[in-house]
């Protein structure tokens, strides 16, 4: 089975310019996260759907970030216009609900401004 | 307060011993539900273990046991034979509440270290 796969691997950018990360859950799986790592801060919440429809966004750092799933398939995590402060790895998960719950992680996106 | 306490940053362990990884949480919430993941050197999140507060049975799941103390709030990994393919950043991570109510807290992690 294919598990969460995430687009591209890796992106380096300069500040200013657009970036969309891009995310395919699990077949089936009803919830969708996205996550950020840093060194400093460690793995960070960023924003997560139910059902296509975001649930909790208050983890999304400011204005410059935002985030859409117009399918149970898709998701995008768009930051515009970017700064190097965003630079870190990005992981998309997913999950069924049911008795464990388990978050299956992508591979990340590992994301360089300069 | 930090929800998730990892308080080993690294750890040494010699191939083929045991280890435990040490973590501490805190909620008041009554169901919750405590999981393991592992992040190799290549960075992807792979799931280890799982634990639900009402389960009575510590998990396990191959060389992976989870010693669950509930009165102590703790939720240690236990590695047993430790391979070299061990080695890795090792994250404990909380959901508070039943049901699916969201995000996982991690703690921030420990570095695994196999010796030869």
């Amino acid at each position: 089975d294919a598990g969460v796969i995430q687009s591209p691997r890796h992106e380096v950018t300069e500040m200013g310019q657009e970036v969309t990360l891009r995310c395919k859950p699990i077949s089936g799986h009803d919830y969708l996260f996205w996550y950020r790592q840093t060194m400093m801060r460690g793995l960070e919440l960023l924003i997560y759907f139910n059902n296509n429809v975001p649930i909790d966004d208050s983890g999304m750092p400011e204005d410059r970030f935002s985030a859409k799933m117009p399918n149970a398939s898709f998701s995008t995590l768009k930051i515009q216009p970017s700064e190097p402060r965003d630079s870190a790895v990005y992981f998309c998960a997913s999950l069924l609900a049911g008795i464990q719950e388990t978050q299956y992680f992508g591979p990340g996106t590992r994301l360089l401004v300069l | 307060a930090q929800k998730i306490t990892q308080t080993q940053p690294g750890m040494f362990v010699q191939e083929k011993e045991a280890v435990t990884l040490d973590c501490t949480y805190d909620t008041s919430d009554q169901s919750y539900g405590l999981f393991w993941y592992k992040q190799p050197s290549s960075g992807e999140m792979i799931f280890l273990i799982y634990q639900g507060s009402y389960d009575e049975q510590n998990a396990t799941e191959g060389r992976y046991s989870l010693n669950f103390q509930k009165a102590r709030k703790s939720a240690n990994l236990v590695i047993s034979a430790s391979q070299l393919g061990d080695s890795a950043m090792y994250f404990c991570a909380m959901r508070e509440g039943g049901g699916s109510q969201g995000n996982l807290i991690f703690g921030k992690g420990t570095k695994l270290s196999v010796k030869p």
